[in-house]
């Protein structure tokens, strides 16, 4: 169960799109289309964005957007706005009832 | 109204074990689609899961703490017990527990606020 992979910060301006990368491998994001994201601002616990790698939960805007291609998942942020500002991580079903997180990244609004 | 609240020890020394508890409301640790995880996070760093309990009681561990770590709950009293043996200062972390919804593809949707374990003598 190694941590997948994302870059460790991104940013962008306020309107601007933003992609975050997830890669795993073919044992976790690449076997299944369970890949989810969560938002975490400073000091606040985690919260679900997208979940079964592109549908959003009630309430989250349809400003954030998920896809997947091969060990590649993705999590997409347009119309950029300063509360999005925030650490992002996916995490991916590795069966068994398993999951692995990724480690993580830093979206700074500039 | 869903809610999961951690609670235990603020402090534990090095080679303790750690027990944490995990009372939940709004949903019931019988339903069948649902479950509950412990997640944590050291300061700084990134989440990482430790463990799952299913309805039924059927348990899976992080492969790389498995040896360490045992997940049970207690249906009548809507809680998740964790405990982690011979505790280190690597293992200071926050540690969330999370509802993990099974109604498809698995995904945590409610999280806990998360408590603070600090590993130190």
């Amino acid at each position: 169960q190694s941590a997948l992979t994302q870059p460790a910060s991104v940013s962008g301006s306020p309107g601007q799109s933003i992609t975050i990368s997830c890669t795993g491998t073919s044992s976790d994001v690449g076997s299944y289309n369970l890949v989810s994201w969560y938002q975490q601002h400073p000091g606040k616990a985690p919260k679900l964005m997208i979940y079964e790698g592109s549908k959003r939960p009630s309430g989250v805007s349809n400003r954030f957007s998920g896809s997947k291609s091969g060990n590649t998942a993705s999590l997409t942020i347009s119309g950029l706005q300063a509360e999005d500002e925030a650490d992002y991580y996916c995490c991916s079903y590795a069966g068994s009832s398993t999951f692995v997180f990724g480690g993580g990244t830093k979206l700074t609004v500039l | 109204q869903v809610t999961l609240k951690e609670s235990g020890p603020v402090l534990v020394k090095p080679t303790e074990t750690l027990t944490l508890t995990c009372t939940v409301s709004g949903f019931s640790l019988s339903n069948a689609r649902m479950g509950v995880s412990w997640i944590r996070q050291p300061p700084g760093k990134a989440l990482e899961w430790l463990a799952h309990i299913f309805s039924n009681d059927e348990k899976s561990y992080s492969t790389s703490l498995k040896s360490r770590l045992t997940i049970s709950k207690d249906t009548s009293k809507s809680q998740v017990v964790l405990t982690m043996t011979n505790m280190d200062p690597v293992d200071t972390a926050t540690y969330y527990c999370a509802r993990t919804l099974w109604f498809g593809p698995p995904y945590f949707d409610y999280w806990g606020q998360g408590t603070l374990v600090t590993v130190s003598s």
